[in-house]
């Protein structure tokens, strides 16, 4: 039974186009995440969720919109895809966010934008 | 702020030496430390973590950290390294509860086992 679950975990898509990727967590967890990890291997955090309210938004360009309809789900949509938005999104979620919480992360969905 | 730095992107170990990955940290707290593992093509997961208990930090596969406050490092060690432990691996610093508990990664370090 997968823990943090991401849909699909490969996409590859044009230029301009708008896709979803999805996540779903079935730990109970309050708070839930979205990281950008680059050709490099960095890790980024992107936004993060508490009990469906945003808490951290960090500088990310507004194409990218999370949506958490409850706190066992954080979806990330992107509009307009640029190239550099080419990347391995991983969700991840933990009990809380007191900053001693252990994080769960996702397999991670690879996206290609040609 | 918190930052971490980790001491080289690549590390290669004979199978059966000692590992020792390095990782400084900056934080204007007491900081919550963290070692995640990446095996390749999968997320992340926790190797071990520090919260200001026991200065020395045991976790899974035979890896442990030690927090050294005067030297503000967590460096990661394993006595003899085994070819699964090669993957890359992150040494992460959080933010406090007021700042959202943010997690602040490392650069990752790549670890190679030849045999």
């Amino acid at each position: 039974d997968t823990a943090v679950s991401q849909t699909p975990k490969y996409l590859v898509t044009q230029m301009g186009n708008d896709k979803s990727i999805k996540c779903e967590q079935n730990l109970g967890h309050d708070t839930m995440y979205w990281y950008k990890q680059d050709s490099k291997k960095f890790l980024k955090i992107m936004f993060s969720y508490n009990n469906k309210e945003l808490i951290i938004n960090e500088t990310v360009p507004n194409r990218f919109s999370p949506k958490s309809p409850d706190k066992a789900h954080l979806n990330l949509h992107i509009n307009s895809l640029e190239l550099g938005d080419s990347a391995v999104y991983f969700c991840a979620s933990s009990p809380g966010h007191s900053g001693a919480n252990v994080l769960t992360f996702g397999a991670g969905s690879r996206l290609t934008v040609l | 702020a918190q930052s971490v730095t980790q001491l080289g992107s690549h590390v290669s170990v004979s199978e059966g030496a000692l590992v020792l990955l390095r990782c400084n940290y900056s934080s204007s707290v007491p900081p919550y430390l963290f070692w995640y593992v990446q095996y390749p093509n999968q997320g992340l997961q926790l190797l071990l973590k520090y919260t200001s208990a026991a200065t020395l930090v045991k976790g899974i596969n035979g890896f442990e950290a030690e927090f050294k406050k005067s030297e503000t490092s967590f460096h990661l060690t394993k006595p003899s390294a085994h070819m699964s432990d090669a993957a890359e691996y992150f040494c992460a610093v959080s933010l406090p509860y007021n700042q959202g508990g943010k997690l602040i990664f490392g650069q990752g370090t790549e670890l190679s086992v030849k045999p």
